[in-house]
């Protein structure tokens, strides 16, 4: 069973469309990490929340922690091939170093 | 900077063989960790390493062993290699505790698989 449920698991979706992935838990995290991962690459952070309620824009996507710090979602406004990738949430359970990583949503984007 | 590099890129071995993968990193960060990333599971702390000298098992340590003798270097070892094994393992760097605020700096990887 994951600590981190990732939903969904596998999205394609046409260019221009809007999505958006969550990341739920029963626990509570310190903090929320979002990562993205190409093909034969390690993940690469997008954004950490901290704050309950927190939220967070980097272009196109916009980051949310809930309230009681337990889940989180990410959204994408006008996807583009670009944003094709495997996206990672990760819960950190203690101060920040220890990570609990969701199974990941594999996100493809046509043209 | 290199960042953190891995070496192997890929490696196939036979089952009870050992190996070591190697993992540096040149960026003076205290804390590096070893995952494994298996297909619909995420990514798994197998060990970690706050300091030069100091390690600890993370989610899954059973049948690897670490050391970290310098703050750069951080080998992960097979000791004798089973199927189950087989997996894409990830080294990471991050600054020293402290902030929650951490950024894990991720390698390239390295894909195992054991006949």
């Amino acid at each position: 069973t994951q600590l981190l449920e990732q939903s969904p698991q596998f999205l394609s979706i046409q260019e221009g469309e809007n999505l958006t992935v969550y990341c739920n838990s029963s626990s509570v995290f310190s903090s929320l990490q979002w990562y993205r991962q190409e093909p034969g690459e390690g993940p690469v952070l997008l954004v950490t929340v901290v704050t309950g309620g927190e939220v967070k824009k980097l272009k196109r996507l916009t980051f949310q922690f809930g309230d009681a710090r337990k889940d989180s979602s990410l959204h994408i406004t006008a996807a583009q091939p670009g944003d094709t990738g495997l996206y990672l949430c990760a819960g950190a359970m203690e101060y920040g170093n220890k990570l609990v990583f969701g199974a990941g949503t594999i996100l493809r984007v046509k043209s | 900077n290199a960042g953190v590099t891995q070496t192997p890129k890929f490696q196939v071995l036979k089952t009870g063989q050992s190996m070591t993968l190697q993992c540096a990193q040149d960026m003076n960060h205290e804390y590096m960790s070893w995952y494994r990333q298996d297909p619909g599971m995420g990514l798994r702390l197998i060990h970690y390493s706050v300091g030069a000298g100091i390690t600890d098992q993370g989610e899954v340590p059973n049948g690897y062993n670490v050391s970290r003798s310098t703050t750069e270097d951080f080998p992960l070892r097979l000791l004798s290699a089973a199927p189950s094994q087989t997996s894409v393992y990830f080294c990471a760097s991050s600054q020293d505790g402290g902030t929650v605020y951490n950024e894990q700096f991720f390698g390239p990887g390295t894909r195992l698989t054991v006949l």
